[in-house]
């Protein structure tokens, strides 16, 4: 059971660049999200999806796209890179958010814009 | 809107030590709250939550809804305590961290 993993680890983009982060689990869970993590800010979601075809935006969406086509991949696509976009990003998964279920983390994904 | 605050970015004790890092929360409905730990390099991980009542590697935390807080204790720190740790709260679709409390536990 490889639970939720993201790919690449690392990664250095140069500004403008679009790249996707990708995210696969394979507990057949309903709930996927992306958070990025910074010094001093604590983890921030990013953008959200309750099942196949519905995503919706978190706290810091502009500048991501998300899809979730199938239940079990939800990549997050940079489209044009930035400076400010540099961050360890996580991926997470659960049956579904709130009472009782436990949520499952990737391992994060280090990105640098330069 | 549902806010988390974790006031101390870092807290060093010595071994043996008691510690307890704090975490205030505010949420108009009624909270479900986490603690999720993170050590060097690695994937948070959920360390306990406030519905479960449960104790895990020593660690407990009370969900006081006056206070609005669930403050993470320990009565012996260990070194390998050492860590970063979240205090996450859960509405709906949505789960919201704090800034996170990077803990020390000096020998």
């Amino acid at each position: 059971n490889a639970g939720v993993t993201q790919t690449p680890k690392f990664q250095v983009l140069k500004t403008g660049q679009s790249m996707t982060l990708q995210c696969a689990q394979d507990m057949n869970h309903e709930y996927m999200s992306w958070y990025r993590q910074d010094p001093g800010m604590g983890l921030r979601l990013i953008h959200y999806s309750v099942g196949a075809g519905i995503t919706d935006q978190g706290e810091v969406p502009n500048g991501y796209n998300v899809s979730r086509s199938t239940t079990e991949d939800f990549p997050l696509r940079l489209l044009s890179a930035a400076p400010s976009q540099t961050s360890v990003y996580f991926c997470a998964s659960s049956y579904s958010p709130g009472t009782g279920n436990t949520i499952y983390f990737g391992e994060g994904s280090w990105l640098t814009v330069v | 809107a549902q806010r988390v605050t974790q006031p101390e970015k870092l807290l060093s004790v010595f071994k043996g030590a008691p510690v307890e890092l704090k975490c205030n929360y505010s949420y108009s409905g009624s909270p479900e709250l986490f603690w999720y730990v993170q050590y060097s390099r690695q994937r948070l991980q959920l360390l306990l939550r406030h519905i479960s009542r449960e104790s895990i590697k020593g660690f407990t935390a009370d969900l006081n809804k006056g206070e609005t807080s669930f403050h993470l204790k320990k009565p012996f720190a260990q070194e390998e305590d050492s860590a970063m740790y979240y205090c996450a709260l859960a509405s709906g679709s949505r789960l919201t961290f704090g800034e996170g409390t990077q803990l020390t536990v000096n020998p």
